[in-house]
């Protein structure tokens, strides 16, 4: 069964420095999103990404946040310049359709831990 | 501002339990409702989506409900497992394709 697949599934970094996150949606899929979920709160919405643009963003995703698919496979988020409040978990998904017709099948996720 | 609350938010049960999980918005101008499932450390996996015209959704031992005109959601789990020990998530989506999280229950299924 496809998957969305996400690396690295840890990463460490100094505050300041930039990470990519990197994620896989499943092949037929054309609606893409990230979401992070802080230990021990909610997940929460960053952004979504159709047709190669973002379609929605929330305050969480600032200035310091930026997403890209760099080819026909490839979803990243970017965070330029990293604060201790980044570390989370970040969670990629994909959708065939939008508008709430259709299932967001998610991946494993990335723990971003900010030192 | 939508808000999604889920009680309780912590259930341990022994097994063979049927159980109900409930979840409730605050607002009802929503398109979807969908249950997850999350083991510790781990992804979302999607168990159930309701459309805002539908009552419920089956898929084998779970059975959710959408009351959308008083906010609310019930995740039914028949005949409970040690293997259903995990979070269960509900999300709403309103007029975009963002979902809206609650903060979980809990299970734990012992034998």
């Amino acid at each position: 069964e496809p998957e969305v697949t996400q690396t690295p599934s840890h990463q460490v970094t100094q505050m300041g420095q930039e990470v990519i996150l990197r994620c896989v949606p499943i092949s037929n899929h054309l609606y893409f999103y990230w979401y992070r979920q802080i230990l021990g709160q909610k997940v929460e919405f960053l952004v979504s990404f159709y047709n190669n643009e973002i379609s929605e963003k929330s305050e969480i995703f600032d200035d310091q946040f930026s997403v890209e698919r760099p080819d026909g496979s490839n979803f990243t988020l970017k965070i330029r310049s990293t604060k201790l409040e980044d570390s989370a978990m970040y969670f990629c998904a994909s959708s065939v359709t939008g508008g709430g017709t259709d299932t967001q099948y998610f991946g494993p996720g990335t723990r971003l831990t900010v030192l | 501002k939508q808000e999604v609350t889920q009680i309780p938010a912590a259930l341990s049960v022994p097994e063979g339990e049927n159980l109900v999980l409930n979840c409730s918005f605050t607002d009802s101008a929503i398109y979807n409702l969908q249950w997850f499932r999350q083991d510790p450390g781990k992804g979302l996996t999607s168990l159930l989506l309701i459309q805002s015209s539908q009552r419920e959704q089956t898929s084998g031992r779970l059975n959710a409900s959408l009351d959308k005109s008083s906010g609310r959601s019930t995740l039914y789990i028949a005949a409970s497992q040690p293997g259903d020990s995990a979070t269960y998530l509900c999300a709403v989506m309103e007029n975009t394709d963002k979902l809206i999280f609650g903060t979980g229950t809990r299970l734990q299924v012992f034998p």
